[in-house]
Protein backbone atom coordinates (compact mmCIF):
# COMPACT_ATOMS: atom_id res chain seq x y z
CA UNK A 1 0.00 0.00 0.00
CA UNK A 2 1.20 3.09 -1.24
CA UNK A 3 2.22 5.72 0.96
CA UNK A 4 1.10 9.56 0.57
CA UNK A 5 2.63 10.81 -2.67
CA UNK A 6 3.71 14.65 -3.32
CA UNK A 7 4.78 15.75 -6.19
CA UNK A 8 7.11 17.61 -6.82
CA UNK A 9 9.57 17.15 -4.24
CA UNK A 10 11.20 20.00 -4.75
CA UNK A 11 10.10 23.68 -6.94
CA UNK A 12 11.69 26.50 -7.66
CA UNK A 13 9.43 29.71 -8.89
CA UNK A 14 10.46 33.05 -9.91
CA UNK A 15 8.54 36.14 -8.08
CA UNK A 16 5.05 36.29 -9.73
CA UNK A 17 4.53 32.72 -11.24
CA UNK A 18 2.09 30.61 -9.92
CA UNK A 19 3.29 27.06 -8.18
CA UNK A 20 1.06 23.75 -7.80
CA UNK A 21 1.67 20.95 -5.68
CA UNK A 22 0.29 17.92 -5.77
CA UNK A 23 -1.12 15.27 -3.65
CA UNK A 24 -2.36 12.09 -4.04
CA UNK A 25 -3.55 10.74 -0.58
CA UNK A 26 -2.79 6.74 1.12
CA UNK A 27 -5.51 4.02 -1.03
CA UNK A 28 -8.98 4.29 0.71
CA UNK A 29 -8.26 7.51 2.82
CA UNK A 30 -10.57 10.45 1.74
CA UNK A 31 -9.72 13.15 3.94
CA UNK A 32 -6.92 15.64 3.05
CA UNK A 33 -4.74 18.04 5.03
CA UNK A 34 -2.18 20.59 4.24
CA UNK A 35 0.70 22.08 6.08
CA UNK A 36 3.00 24.64 5.98
CA UNK A 37 6.43 24.60 7.54
CA UNK A 38 8.27 27.29 7.11
CA UNK A 39 12.29 27.61 8.26
CA UNK A 40 12.89 26.93 12.06
CA UNK A 41 9.11 26.76 12.52
CA UNK A 42 6.93 24.28 13.16
CA UNK A 43 4.10 23.02 10.92
CA UNK A 44 0.99 25.13 10.23
CA UNK A 45 -2.22 24.10 9.10
CA UNK A 46 -3.47 25.46 6.13
CA UNK A 47 -7.00 23.35 4.61
CA UNK A 48 -9.03 20.56 5.18
CA UNK A 49 -10.68 18.42 2.04
CA UNK A 50 -13.02 15.72 1.40
CA UNK A 51 -13.15 14.82 -2.14
CA UNK A 52 -14.85 18.28 -3.83
CA UNK A 53 -15.41 19.87 -0.31
CA UNK A 54 -13.57 22.05 1.41
CA UNK A 55 -14.39 21.79 5.16
CA UNK A 56 -12.01 24.27 6.89
CA UNK A 57 -9.58 27.11 5.69
CA UNK A 58 -9.04 28.86 8.44
CA UNK A 59 -5.24 28.42 7.93
CA UNK A 60 -5.40 29.64 4.41
CA UNK A 61 -3.85 32.61 3.77
CA UNK A 62 -6.64 35.50 1.91
CA UNK A 63 -5.28 35.72 -0.79
CA UNK A 64 -3.53 33.99 -4.07
CA UNK A 65 -3.79 30.45 -2.03
CA UNK A 66 -6.20 28.00 -2.70
CA UNK A 67 -7.11 24.21 -2.71
CA UNK A 68 -8.66 21.45 -3.78
CA UNK A 69 -9.52 18.12 -4.16
CA UNK A 70 -11.72 16.88 -6.84
CA UNK A 71 -14.06 13.78 -7.18
CA UNK A 72 -10.85 11.91 -9.85
CA UNK A 73 -6.96 12.46 -9.23
CA UNK A 74 -5.03 14.35 -6.86
CA UNK A 75 -5.65 17.33 -4.42
CA UNK A 76 -4.13 20.57 -5.76
CA UNK A 77 -2.35 23.48 -3.53
CA UNK A 78 -2.28 26.28 -5.77
CA UNK A 79 -0.34 29.28 -4.97
CA UNK A 80 -0.37 32.60 -7.41
CA UNK A 81 1.86 35.10 -8.16
CA UNK A 82 4.58 33.64 -5.46
CA UNK A 83 6.74 36.23 -3.46
CA UNK A 84 10.00 35.03 -1.57
CA UNK A 85 7.80 34.62 1.89
CA UNK A 86 5.75 31.58 0.19
CA UNK A 87 9.53 29.57 0.23
CA UNK A 88 8.83 26.95 2.86
CA UNK A 89 7.59 22.99 2.60
CA UNK A 90 4.30 22.19 1.79
CA UNK A 91 3.40 18.78 3.90
CA UNK A 92 0.42 16.72 2.39
CA UNK A 93 -1.53 14.64 4.93
CA UNK A 94 -4.02 12.03 4.96
CA UNK A 95 -6.89 9.38 6.50
CA UNK A 96 -9.30 7.59 6.56
CA UNK A 97 -12.14 10.12 7.74
CA UNK A 98 -13.77 11.62 11.10
CA UNK A 99 -14.88 8.02 11.99
CA UNK A 100 -11.38 6.66 12.31
CA UNK A 101 -10.68 5.82 15.64
CA UNK A 102 -7.24 7.04 15.77
CA UNK A 103 -7.91 10.69 13.86
CA UNK A 104 -3.94 9.63 12.88
CA UNK A 105 -2.53 11.40 9.59
CA UNK A 106 -0.47 9.87 7.74
CA UNK A 107 2.28 12.66 5.95
CA UNK A 108 3.97 12.52 2.31
CA UNK A 109 7.58 13.71 1.74
CA UNK A 110 6.34 17.81 1.21
CA UNK A 111 6.93 19.46 -1.59
CA UNK A 112 9.79 22.31 -0.68
CA UNK A 113 9.22 25.25 -2.54
CA UNK A 114 11.83 28.23 -2.95
CA UNK A 115 10.90 31.79 -5.19
CA UNK A 116 13.67 33.21 -6.39
CA UNK B 1 -8.04 27.60 20.81
CA UNK B 2 -5.77 23.84 21.05
CA UNK B 3 -1.96 25.18 21.59
CA UNK B 4 1.25 23.02 21.99
CA UNK B 5 3.86 24.13 23.79
CA UNK B 6 7.52 22.43 23.27
CA UNK B 7 10.27 23.52 25.87
CA UNK B 8 13.48 23.43 24.25
CA UNK B 9 14.23 23.86 20.91
CA UNK B 10 17.19 21.72 21.31
CA UNK B 11 18.44 19.12 23.47
CA UNK B 12 22.23 17.23 23.16
CA UNK B 13 22.49 13.44 25.05
CA UNK B 14 25.15 11.27 24.72
CA UNK B 15 24.57 7.37 23.56
CA UNK B 16 22.80 5.67 26.09
CA UNK B 17 21.20 8.54 28.12
CA UNK B 18 17.71 8.65 28.56
CA UNK B 19 15.44 10.87 26.17
CA UNK B 20 13.02 13.21 27.58
CA UNK B 21 11.43 15.97 25.00
CA UNK B 22 9.01 17.95 26.79
CA UNK B 23 5.23 18.97 25.64
CA UNK B 24 2.53 20.89 27.08
CA UNK B 25 -0.88 21.48 25.60
CA UNK B 26 -3.97 23.19 26.25
CA UNK B 27 -7.14 22.26 24.50
CA UNK B 28 -10.81 23.20 25.78
CA UNK B 29 -11.80 19.47 24.86
CA UNK B 30 -10.34 15.95 25.86
CA UNK B 31 -7.43 16.13 23.30
CA UNK B 32 -5.90 13.53 21.25
CA UNK B 33 -2.23 13.42 21.17
CA UNK B 34 0.34 12.99 18.75
CA UNK B 35 4.39 13.05 18.31
CA UNK B 36 5.92 12.69 15.27
CA UNK B 37 9.62 12.24 14.20
CA UNK B 38 11.47 14.31 11.13
CA UNK B 39 14.69 13.28 9.77
CA UNK B 40 16.37 15.86 7.67
CA UNK B 41 14.21 16.63 4.29
CA UNK B 42 11.49 14.09 4.90
CA UNK B 43 8.24 13.86 5.97
CA UNK B 44 6.47 13.35 9.52
CA UNK B 45 6.57 9.80 10.68
CA UNK B 46 4.15 8.83 13.76
CA UNK B 47 5.60 7.63 16.58
CA UNK B 48 2.66 7.57 19.23
CA UNK B 49 -0.74 8.49 19.81
CA UNK B 50 -2.39 9.00 22.72
CA UNK B 51 -6.31 9.26 22.27
CA UNK B 52 -8.02 8.67 25.63
CA UNK B 53 -6.94 4.94 26.27
CA UNK B 54 -3.98 4.31 28.45
CA UNK B 55 -2.31 7.26 29.45
CA UNK B 56 1.09 5.48 29.50
CA UNK B 57 1.59 4.95 25.48
CA UNK B 58 3.89 3.24 23.99
CA UNK B 59 5.32 3.92 20.13
CA UNK B 60 7.95 2.43 17.69
CA UNK B 61 11.49 3.01 18.74
CA UNK B 62 11.58 2.27 21.85
CA UNK B 63 9.39 5.57 22.27
CA UNK B 64 6.74 6.13 25.00
CA UNK B 65 5.07 9.15 26.56
CA UNK B 66 2.74 9.82 29.36
CA UNK B 67 -0.60 11.66 29.16
CA UNK B 68 -1.04 13.20 32.35
CA UNK B 69 -4.08 15.76 32.80
CA UNK B 70 -3.37 17.65 35.74
CA UNK B 71 -0.10 18.52 34.30
CA UNK B 72 -1.49 19.43 30.86
CA UNK B 73 1.56 17.55 29.39
CA UNK B 74 2.85 14.45 27.04
CA UNK B 75 6.66 13.96 27.12
CA UNK B 76 8.18 11.72 25.30
CA UNK B 77 10.79 9.70 27.06
CA UNK B 78 13.46 6.91 25.52
CA UNK B 79 15.28 4.96 28.24
CA UNK B 80 18.76 4.53 25.61
CA UNK B 81 19.52 7.19 23.31
CA UNK B 82 20.92 5.95 20.08
CA UNK B 83 22.83 7.81 17.58
CA UNK B 84 19.77 7.18 14.84
CA UNK B 85 17.33 8.77 17.34
CA UNK B 86 18.92 12.35 15.94
CA UNK B 87 15.97 14.05 14.10
CA UNK B 88 13.57 16.84 15.00
CA UNK B 89 10.28 15.72 17.17
CA UNK B 90 7.05 17.81 17.08
CA UNK B 91 4.17 17.27 19.57
CA UNK B 92 0.50 17.79 18.37
CA UNK B 93 -3.01 18.10 19.42
CA UNK B 94 -6.25 17.25 17.83
CA UNK B 95 -9.47 17.93 19.26
CA UNK B 96 -11.43 15.26 19.21
CA UNK B 97 -15.25 17.18 17.99
CA UNK B 98 -15.92 19.18 14.94
CA UNK B 99 -14.01 20.85 12.34
CA UNK B 100 -12.26 17.79 11.84
CA UNK B 101 -9.10 16.52 13.40
CA UNK B 102 -6.60 19.41 11.82
CA UNK B 103 -3.44 18.82 14.09
CA UNK B 104 -1.81 22.12 16.08
CA UNK B 105 1.89 21.30 16.09
CA UNK B 106 4.47 22.66 18.61
CA UNK B 107 7.82 24.06 17.56
CA UNK B 108 9.65 21.39 17.67
CA UNK B 109 12.86 19.90 19.08
CA UNK B 110 16.21 18.66 17.61
CA UNK B 111 17.41 16.29 19.08
CA UNK B 112 21.30 15.37 19.02
CA UNK B 113 22.85 12.31 19.68
CA UNK B 114 26.57 12.31 21.01
CA UNK B 115 28.98 9.52 21.25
Amino acid sequence: NAGVMQNPRHLVRRRGQEARLRCSPMKGHSHVYWYRQLPEEGLKFMVYLQKENIIDESGMPKERFSAEFPKEGPSILRIQQVVRGDSAAYFCASSPGRTSVSYEQYFGPGTRLTVT
Amino acid sequence: AQSVTQLGSHVSVSEGALVLLRCNYSSSVPPYLFWYVQYPNQGLQLLLKYTSAATLVKGINGFEAEFKKSETSFHLTKPSAHMSDAAEYFCAVSETGGGGNKLTFGTGTQLKVEL
